[in-house]
């Protein structure tokens, strides 16, 4: 079974540019995620799709961050513009439907604005 | 608010040695319980979790972990540790009627010879 597969793995940017991640869940998950981790930090939940619809993003920057997942597969988390405080990597997971808690990850894009 | 606690930031210890990692969590609703571990410039993978039922729970790498209601703890053990399980380790909670993961800080595990 194939894992979450993100892109790019390592992304370097100025602040005030814009980027996108991209992330593909596991064949099958209708759960996805996408988690914040700062340095020193645990993994923080930006938002929560059920399918293509959005279950939880209230701790997401509406300000400059936006995430959509087209056809509920694929994702696309998107900062615009970025702040030096957006450096930090991004993780995508993906599970079963609620009532299967384990979610599975991804290996994660690190991002640098400088 | 839910928080998630892990009370150390380092753990070293001598390879073949016993260790502990510890977790505290604050809730007022049930919990699921997650130990993950992160190695260097990879995601994280699931070591083991409570769900229900007994207390000790068993995961994979020989870890174990055991959940105590009235403490609030989920601890972290393994008997003898290997140079391979350096990493960064880390404690989470999800609520009863919801899939979202509140995580510690992490606790990085350095295993010496």
């Amino acid at each position: 079974e194939a894992g979450v597969a993100q892109s790019p793995r390592y992304k370097i940017i100025e602040k005030r540019q814009s980027v996108a991640f991209w992330c593909n869940p596991i064949s099958g998950h209708a759960t996805l995620y996408w988690y914040q981790q700062i340095l020193g930090q645990g993994p923080k939940l930006l938002i929560q799709f059920q399918n293509n619809g959005v279950v939880d993003d209230s701790q997401l920057p509406k300000d400059r961050f936006s995430a959509e997942r087209l056809k509920g597969v694929d994702s696309t988390l998107k900062i615009q513009p970025a702040k030096l405080e957006d450096s930090a990597v991004y993780l995508c997971a993906s599970s079963w439907p609620l009532g299967r808690y384990e979610q599975y990850f991804g290996p994660g894009t690190r991002l640098t604005v400088t | 608010a839910q928080s998630v606690t892990q009370l150390d930031s380092q753990v070293p210890v001598f390879e073949e040695a016993p260790v502990e990692l510890r977790c505290n969590y604050s809730s007022s609703v049930s919990v699921y319980l997650f130990w993950y571990v992160q190695y260097p410039n990879q995601g994280l993978q699931l070591l083991l979790k409570y769900l229900s039922g007994s207390t000790l729970v068993k995961g994979i790498n020989g870890f174990e972990a055991e959940f105590n209601k009235s403490q609030t703890s989920f601890h972290l053990r393994k008997p003898s540790v290997h140079i391979s399980d350096t990493a960064e380790y880390f404690c989470a909670v999800s609520f009863k009627y919801g899939n979202k993961l509140v995580f510690g800080a992490g606790t990085i595990l350095r295993v010496k010879s």
